[in-house]
């Protein structure tokens, strides 16, 4: 089944530790999204490729940075992580910027030790 | 560790009933907005949509309604079963520039069997 798959699905790093999450889809979508949900929380959109146009938020931090080696992987990096980081990290992908749905990924439960 | 996140709104639904949630957005000029189904240690899944231009849609056992007058937006949810008991999160999507979704503030539907 054609589906978005991030990996791994928790991950554990220490405070200041360089870490990558990674994504990919098998649906062939242009657009890929990054979104950082902490607890009861709505998704907070970090940034997004639009195939290889990258367009980050205005209060996305510069920890923050995002890689889209081809259409199927996109990867989050965070430079030295936080306290505060410590949250569910959704990978999304849409055909286009045209109306319709994002198919989210399962996502990446990040811990900060 | 992850910061204390804020206490989503609940809905408690006895099985069998309907259950209806409600969304207020902000953005008079969103184009398009989406129902998403969160169940607990996963990404949000996308139930029903509806365009700007329309009032009403109807899905499988869902119904959104869009009263852009007073910018308010809702599900229905018939026969409300054990399975419906997840988080629902509404989302606005202004066509201008980059698709760009905003999630609003989840509701948590909790199912009494």
């Amino acid at each position: 089944d054609a589906m978005v798959i991030q990996n791994p699905r928790y991950q554990v790093t220490q405070f200041g530790k360089p870490v990558t999450l990674s994504c990919s889809q098998t649906l062939n979508h242009n657009v890929m999204y990054w979104y950082q949900q902490k607890s009861s929380q709505a998704p907070k959109l970090l940034f997004h490729y639009y195939d290889k146009d990258f367009n980050n938020e205005a209060d996305t931090p510069d920890n923050f940075q995002s890689r889209r080696p081809n259409t199927s992987f996109c990867f989050l990096d965070i430079r030295s992580p936080g306290l505060g980081d410590a949250a569910m990290y959704l990978c999304a992908t849409s055909r286009d910027r045209t109306g319709g749905g994002y198919t989210f990924g399962s996502g990446t439960r990040l811990t900060v030790v | 560790g992850e910061s204390v996140g804020l206490h989503l709104p609940t809905l408690s639904v006895q099985e069998g009933d309907n259950s209806i949630i409600n969304c207020a957005y902000s953005n008079s000029a969103s184009d398009y907005f989406i129902w998403y189904k969160q169940e607990s240690g996963k990404g949000p899944q996308f139930i029903i949509d509806i365009r700007s231009n329309m009032d009403k849609r109807q899905g499988q056992r869902v119904t959104v309604l869009l009263n852009k007058t007073v910018k308010h937006l809702s599900l229905q949810i018939a026969a409300t079963q054990p399975g419906d008991s997840a988080v629902y999160f509404c989302a606005e999507e202004d066509f201008g520039g980059y698709q760009k979704v905003t999630f609003g503030t989840g509701t948590k539907l909790q199912v009494i069997p």
